[in-house]
């Protein structure tokens, strides 16, 4: 069991260039999100999907999309990158909604744009 | 939407002491996990604990969910247990299941 995995590791962007961050689990849990960490602070949800299928905005999502491919896999996509979007991404499952269930999260990835 | 505060936000401590750390959170919640993210950047489970107390090891963790906080202890400290710890409670609007974090509290403990 694997758990949440998430790749790349690390990322260096320019300005303006796009990338997408994958993102699998394999504890057939139900929802997947998508935080941000800023230096100093807790994580900030940017995207989440509840089941497979349906995706929703959380408190962050501007200039970010994402898909949900299948249920395991949940995919985090910069159109165009920012420097304001330099952080640290974890990707995170959990087996319900409404957050009843323990989540779980990816190692995360380090990601800066010049 | 609900707050969650930690106490203290920096700690540091000689190997071998003990510590406690709280968490406020602002309203009513079923569930609370306490994380450690490691000098690496990993976080690691510690305890899901909506109510009552947990031990595991030398880490335990209470939560007194009608009076809104929860305690992580932590005794004989290492300088593996160094790092930021976390306390996450879920955010309940509408059919929102993320977790809402606190600011951490930067634990250092040196030899």
């Amino acid at each position: 069991n694997a758990g949440v995995t998430q790749t790349p590791k690390f990322q260096v962007l320019k300005t303006g260039q796009s990338m997408t961050l994958q993102c699998a689990q394999d504890m057939n849990h139900n929802s997947m999100y998508w935080y941000r960490q800023d230096p100093g602070m807790g994580l900030r949800l940017i995207y989440y999907s509840a089941s497979e299928g349906t995706t929703d905005k959380g408190e962050v999502p501007n200039g970010y999309n994402v898909s949900r491919l299948n249920k395991r896999e949940f995919s985090l996509r910069l159109e165009s990158a920012a420097p304001s979007q330099t952080s640290v991404y974890f990707c995170a499952s959990s087996g319900g909604l409404a957050g009843g269930h323990e989540q779980f999260f990816g190692p995360g990835t380090r990601l800066t744009v010049l | 939407g609900i707050q969650v505060e930690q106490s203290p936000p920096d700690l540091i401590l000689q190997e071998g002491a003990n510590s406690t750390l709280r968490c406020n959170f602002s309203d009513s919640v079923n569930n609370l996990q306490w994380f450690h993210q490691n000098p690496w950047g990993q976080l690691i489970n510690l305890f899901y604990i909506p109510s009552g107390t947990k031990q595991n090891g030398r880490l335990s963790a209470t939560t007194v969910a009608t009076e809104r906080y929860s305690l992580l202890y932590i005794s004989s400290s290492q300088t593996t247990d160094s790092g930021v710890y976390f306390c996450a409670v879920p955010h309940y609007g509408g059919s929102q299941g993320n977790l809402i974090f606190g600011k951490g509290t930067k634990l250092s403990v040196k030899p």
